[in-house]
């Protein structure tokens, strides 16, 4: 069981928004501004999304947006597009040093 | 072009050791600390632990930590993961990844090695 709480599964049809919630606690989301935002097409590598909560890196479509309230993150795709569909996982610094990971969310363009 | 290069593909039997790789390339390496990251078939992502080239100071996820050994030589841009005895349940894909401080996020990743166990 991931220590970070996401929704298994959204969708959304093409040009909706969608938002994806990574629910965590007091010990991680809740103490840091250090969320990340990693999506993972089928047999490839994950890539950054969003970091620092709602920071996005250089090449990332700002149809991609991150945002926090106390222990709970969300990333937020408007405009959805086909090339979206894949597994979207939240990540948080921890109090502990460490890393937790949320458990992924599968999103599918209707 | 920075690049992390992982080991290839592993097949080997329960009770055997094994050390797979990452190697760093298009920057300074010892700049960077680099994480592992397991995904058992079907599953999400797990940091696994994490290792400063500069000094070799670890820091390991409790759910690993005394299960795996992660390394490094900075001499030839390399970090490792390695088991003593292996398990049917370390049958996972396995990134590396790098980052500057654990809570800074991981902007580049190793293509992934496969191991299999059985």
């Amino acid at each position: 069981q991931s220590a970070l709480t996401q929704p298994a599964s959204v969708s959304g049809s093409p040009g909706q928004s969608i938002t994806i919630s990574c629910t965590g606690t007091s010990s991680d989301i809740g103490s840091f501004n250090y969320v990340s935002w990693y999506q993972q097409h089928p047999g490839k590598a994950p890539k950054l999304l969003i970091f620092d909560v709602s920071n996005r890196p250089s090449g990332i479509s700002h149809r991609f947006s991150g945002s926090k309230s106390a222990n709970t993150a969300s990333l937020t795709i408007s405009g959805l597009q086909a090339e979206d569909e894949a597994d979207y996982y939240c990540s948080s610094y921890t109090t502990r040093s460490t890393l937790e990971f949320g458990g992924g969310t599968k999103l599918t363009v209707l | 072009e920075v690049q992390l290069v992982q080991s290839g593909a592993e097949v080997k039997k329960p009770g055997e050791s094994l050390r797979i790789s990452c190697k760093g390339s298009g920057y300074t390496f010892r700049s960077y600390w680099i994480s592992w990251v397991r995904q058992m078939p079907g599953n999400g992502l797990e940091w696994m632990g994490r290792i400063d080239p500069t000094n070799s100071n670890t820091k390991y996820s409790p759910s690993f930590q005394g299960h795996v050994t992660i390394s490094a030589d900075r001499s030839i841009s390399t970090a490792y993961l390695q088991w003593n005895s292996l398990k049917a349940s370390d049958t996972a894909m396995y990134y590396c990844t790098r980052h500057h401080l654990m809570q800074e996020p991981f902007d580049f990743w190793g293509q992934g090695t496969l191991v299999s166990v059985s």
